[in-house]
């Protein structure tokens, strides 16, 4: 299967600040990323559609400024939690599709932030 | 009524029993069926990918999709406790998000 990281793996920060989440395909490129968050024992929800060069998709409920997305290249998709505050403690995770438009996707490990 | 259904558990097993993890959906147009195994603290990781009806087996994984009953299923033969962990369904339209079950936390006991 196809290869994806996060960096870092997990951040404890302090309220207020700003912290950015990393998310690289390592053997495929992708023009579409896609991050979730999960909080403890629920499934994932889906936060957000990343697309190489043009603005992400915010799903409904989710704040674009406060949630700040950036896909510069075929294999690098940034998440910027800014002003963090205690509520955005969560596990954040990335995937991506094998393929443009595909269906398989393939999850990073997962970032876990901790905001006191 | 959600999208996709899926039992949260826990479900506890023996070593070495079969294990039966199911979800249902309501949303006809979904195409493509997914299971991802997710240990704790962990990314979710794709076991298994299968599109419309029918069996897809992979070593001591089977996946079935029942598009008519709006049901998919996926089997695990002679389970260790190396397969304990939470498995989630996930399911799209094609070219969609994802869209995933609350997932199933299995222990299997040694």
């Amino acid at each position: 299967g196809a290869v994806v990281s996060q960096h870092p793996s997990w951040v404890i920060c302090k309220s207020g600040t700003s912290v950015k989440i990393e998310c690289r395909s390592l053997d495929f490129q992708a023009t579409t990323m896609f991050w979730y968050r999960q909080f403890p024992k629920q499934s994932l929800m889906l936060m957000a559609t990343s697309n190489e060069g043009s603005k992400a998709t915010y799903e409904q409920g989710v704040e674009k400024d406060k949630f700040l997305i950036n896909h510069a290249s075929l294999t690098l998709s940034t998440l910027t939690v800014t002003s963090a505050h205690p509520e955005d403690s969560s596990f954040y995770i990335c995937s991506a599709p094998l393929r443009a438009g595909g269906n398989e996707q393939f999850f990073g490990p997962g970032t876990r932030l901790t905001v006191l | 009524q959600k999208e996709v259904e899926q039992d949260p558990g826990p479900l506890s097993v023996p070593e070495g029993a079969i294990v039966s993890l199911n979800c249902t959906y309501s949303n006809s147009a979904f195409q493509y069926f997914m299971w991802y195994r997710q240990y704790s603290r962990k990314g979710p990781e794709l076991l298994m990918y299968t599109y419309s009806s029918g069996n897809k087996e992979d070593g001591r994984f089977t996946a079935q999709v029942d598009k008519s009953s709006k049901y998919i299923s996926l089997f695990i033969r002679d389970s260790q406790p190396s397969d304990s962990a939470t498995y989630l369904c996930a399911m799209s339209e094609g070219n969609t998000p994802l869209v995933f079950g609350k997932g199933t936390r299995l222990s299997v006991i040694a």
